[in-house]
């Protein structure tokens, strides 16, 4: 079984770097059929992809994010992070990592998520 | 890039009933496009539907989707109390606004 779990601070002051780390259990992220995604929830709103990058490194982003966000990967240590910099109190959310599932086509599909990570922008 | 638009934002209703969910693109997206994911309070997404009509892993059969191009739909039969929670589509890296189901 998948697993997928996400560390770092809880806390971040404004204009500062956000850092995550996801850590990939019960397969490789060594694998062409999936891409490794961030994505976040403001409280009480809904979900928003930041970005997502494969074994090898390339990458894609959200429009919105694409100035301020920074997703890479550690195939060495089935690890893969993001680093959202400049953040404000609208960065506030909890970040989930996730597996993206790129073999069908037309389609998409996140299948296995961590359970997420709370992270405050405040002073 | 694609907008989706998920109605209504809130359904409620009973045990054993229906729920229809909508989920429009602004764009033509295809057939097999859309996934749907239900979410619990404190809790991650759940897959429930990938390529608008296949069920996920584990998932019963009381949830379907369907349609195609602009139009998609989650419907879930035989509503359970644990099924209140929000729904969302998805097409690649677009997420719907999401439907509060709520069985009472």
């Amino acid at each position: 079984q998948v697993q997928l779990q996400e560390s770092g601070p809880g806390l971040v002051k404004p204009s500062e770097t956000l850092s995550l780390t996801c850590t990939v259990s019960g397969d490789s992220i060594r694998s062409n059929n999936y891409y490794w995604v961030w994505v976040r929830q403001p409280p009480g709103k809904g979900l928003e992809w930041i970005g997502s990058i494969n074994y090898s490194g390339k990458t894609f982003y959200n429009s919105p994010l694409k100035s301020r966000a920074t997703v890479s990967v550690d195939t060495s240590k089935n690890q893969f992070s993001l680093k959202l910099n400049s953040v404000t109190a609208a960065d506030t959310a909890v970040f989930y990592c996730a597996r993206l599932d790129i073999r069908m086509p037309e389609t998409t599909l996140f299948d296995f998520w961590g359970q997420g990570t709370l992270v405050t922008v405040s002073a | 890039e694609v907008v989706l638009t998920q109605s209504p934002g809130t359904q409620s209703l009973s045990p054993g009933g229906r729920a229809t969910l909508s989920c429009r693109a602004g764009q033509n997206i295809g057939r097999n496009s859309v996934a749907w994911y239900q979410q619990k309070p404190g809790q991650a997404p759940r897959l429930l539907v990938y390529g608008a009509s296949s069920r996920a892993t584990g998932i019963p059969d009381r949830f379907s989707g369907s349609g195609s191009g602009t139009d998609f739909t989650l419907t879930i039969n035989r509503l359970e109390p644990e099924d209140s929670a929000v729904y969302y589509c998805q097409h690649y890296g677009a997420f719907g606004g999401g439907t509060k189901v709520e069985i009472k």
